[in-house]
C-alpha cells in the first residue's frame, strides 16, 4: 500500500529565512497531494495542494513543487513569520482511497 | 455555513468503558472520515464513510467502530476502554465524491481513560 514519509520531523528557521519539508510516497498511481496546517491546540486546516497533472502551485508565500518521477513533493514557505509556526502534514491519495498522510513537521521560527 | 461539529469536547473514561463519539458535517457533505491524534503520532486514520458506508478502515483493532446516518451525521464508537486510546479523535468531513478534495476537520473530541 501508499506509504508517505515526511522530513524533517522538526525544523527550526529564522524568522524571514525560507523553510522547506518535504515528502516522498510510494505509489505512483497516486495523484492529489495536500497539505495542512495544524496550530497548537487547533484543528488542521488545508494551506494548499496539488494533483499530479501540475507541477507547481503557489499561493503568496507557500507553494508546493512535485516530481512525479521521484515521486517527492515540496511544501515551500518563504519569508516566514511567527504565524507560521506549527506542525505540518502532507498527504498523498489516488481516486477512491485514503489520504495517506506523512507523520508530520514542527515548525518553529525564532525570532 | 456551519462548519464540522463534534460532541462531546471532553469526556474522561475508566478502563473497560465503551464511549461514542458524534460528528455532524458541514451541510451538503457526505464523507466523513475520524482520525485519532496522539503527542508526536499524527494523524491516525480510523475509518471513513460516504453515504452511509465504510469505504475505507484503517489499522485499528475491531474495538474501534463507526457509523454514518442518513443525514450524514457519524458516530464513533469505543469499547473496552484501554490506557492507550487516550487521545483526541478528529472527524472531518469533505464533499467529493473521490477521496480527492479538502477535509475540513472539527475541533476534536478530547479523549482521556484513566
Amino acid at each position: 500500500g501508499e506509504n508517505v514519509e515526511q522530513h524533517p520531523s522538526t525544523l527550526s528557521v529564522q524568522e524571514g529565512d525560507s523553510a522547506v519539508i518535504k515528502c516522498t510516497y510510494s505509489d505512483s498511481a497516486s495523484n492529489y497531494f495536500p497539505w495542512y496546517k495544524q496550530e497548537l491546540g487547533k484543528r488542521p486546516q488545508l494551506i494548499i495542494d496539488i494533483r499530479s497533472n501540475v507541477g507547481e502551485k503557489k499561493d503568496q508565500r507557500i507553494a508546493v513543487t512535485l516530481n512525479k518521477t521521484a515521486k517527492h513533493f515540496s511544501l515551500h514557505i518563504t519569508e516566514t513569520q511567527p504565524e507560521d509556526s506549527a506542525v505540518y502534514f502532507c498527504a498523498a491519495s489516488k481516486r477512491n482511497y485514503q489520504l495517506i498522510w506523512g507523520a508530520g513537521t514542527k515548525l518553529i521560527i525564532k525570532p | 455555513k456551519a462548519g464540522v461539529t463534534q460532541t462531546p469536547r471532553y469526556l474522561i473514561k475508566t478502563r473497560g468503558q465503551q464511549v461514542t463519539l458524534s460528528c455532524s458535517p458541514i451541510s451538503g457533505h457526505r464523507s466523513v472520515s475520524w482520525y485519532q491524534q496522539t503527542p508526536g503520532q499524527g494523524l491516525q486514520f480510523l475509518f471513513e464513510y460516504f453515504s452511509e458506508t465504510q469505504r475505507n478502515k484503517g489499522n485499528f483493532p475491531g474495538r474501534f467502530s463507526g457509523r454514518q446516518f442518513s443525514n450524514s451525521r457519524s458516530e464513533m464508537n469505543v469499547s473496552t476502554l484501554e490506557l492507550g486510546d487516550s487521545a483526541l479523535y478528529l472527524c472531518a468531513s469533505s464533499a467529493p465524491a473521490t477521496n480527492t478534495g479538502e477535509l475540513f476537520f472539527g475541533e476534536g473530541s478530547r479523549l482521556t481513560v484513566l
